[in-house]
């Protein structure tokens, strides 16, 4: 089975400040990782995910996230934020081999960004 | 290319009712998996459909079903309803499934349990 830990529940950032989101994950098999945003009233919106390969992906609006195998983090970062960024975020994993759990994503509790002036 | 789209985005049912509801993917997807959303518990896996066939369940009483019709809409229902039912359900869908095909979440339907 596995799991998502995402300790900071709000982060609080000034405008044009730097962010970082913090994930981390539990896994006996090797994972897919993401990112997801939700605006208020709104469904989720992919910002990233990491399948293979170099492990700094970036994403839509700015973001960035880093995956550390030795670490099991998938840190989400952003060099400036701007008001819109105000959402909650989601991290979220699922295996990588055949399980047949399917689509199955297991989801962190959620970090909600507020951004002010 | 049109989204997920789910209906109706709002819904306010007693106790002991049944609720259904539905989910359009996006054009050509064949995979629809159902979330519950609660400020409690977070996102947490109830279903996913592929070609008409349950594929995988999460754990869930058996009040929560679901099925899918060959044009690859879904439809979830919820029947005895509980207080502990209101939530944000969040329908996606992918091209085929499995890891490897992102998926793509509607808006949401908001089911309040009075």
């Amino acid at each position: 089975a596995q799991s998502v830990t995402q300790l900071d529940s709000q982060v609080p950032v000034f405008e044009e400040a730097p962010v970082e989101l913090r994930c981390n994950y539990s896994s006996s098999v090797s994972v897919y990782l993401f990112w997801y945003v939700q605006y208020p009233n709104q469904g989720l919106q992919l910002l990233l995910k990491y399948l293979s390969g170099s492990t700094l992906v970036k994403g839509i609006n700015g973001f960035e996230a880093e995956f550390n195998k030795s670490q099991t983090s998938f840190h989400l970062r952003k060099p400036s934020v701007h008001i819109s960024d105000t959402a909650e975020y989601f991290c979220a994993v699922i295996p990588t081999g055949n399980t047949g759990t399917a689509s199955k994503l297991t989801f962190g509790t959620g970090t909600r960004l507020q951004v002010t002036l | 290319k049109a989204g997920v789209t789910q209906t109706p985005r709002y819904l306010i049912k007693t106790r002991g009712q049944q609720v259904t509801l539905s989910c359009s993917p996006i054009s050509g997807h064949r995979s629809v998996s159902w979330y519950q959303q609660t400020p409690g518990q977070g996102l947490q896996f109830l279903f996913e459909y592929f070609s008409e066939t349950q594929r995988n369940k999460g754990n869930f009483p058996g009040r929560f079903s679901g099925r899918q019709f060959s044009n690859s809409r879904s439809e979830m229902n919820v029947s005895t309803l509980e207080l502990g039912d209101s939530a944000l359900y969040l329908c996606a869908s992918s091209l085929r499934g499995g890891r490897l095909n992102i998926q793509y979440f509607g808006a949401g339907t908001r089911l309040s349990v009075l």
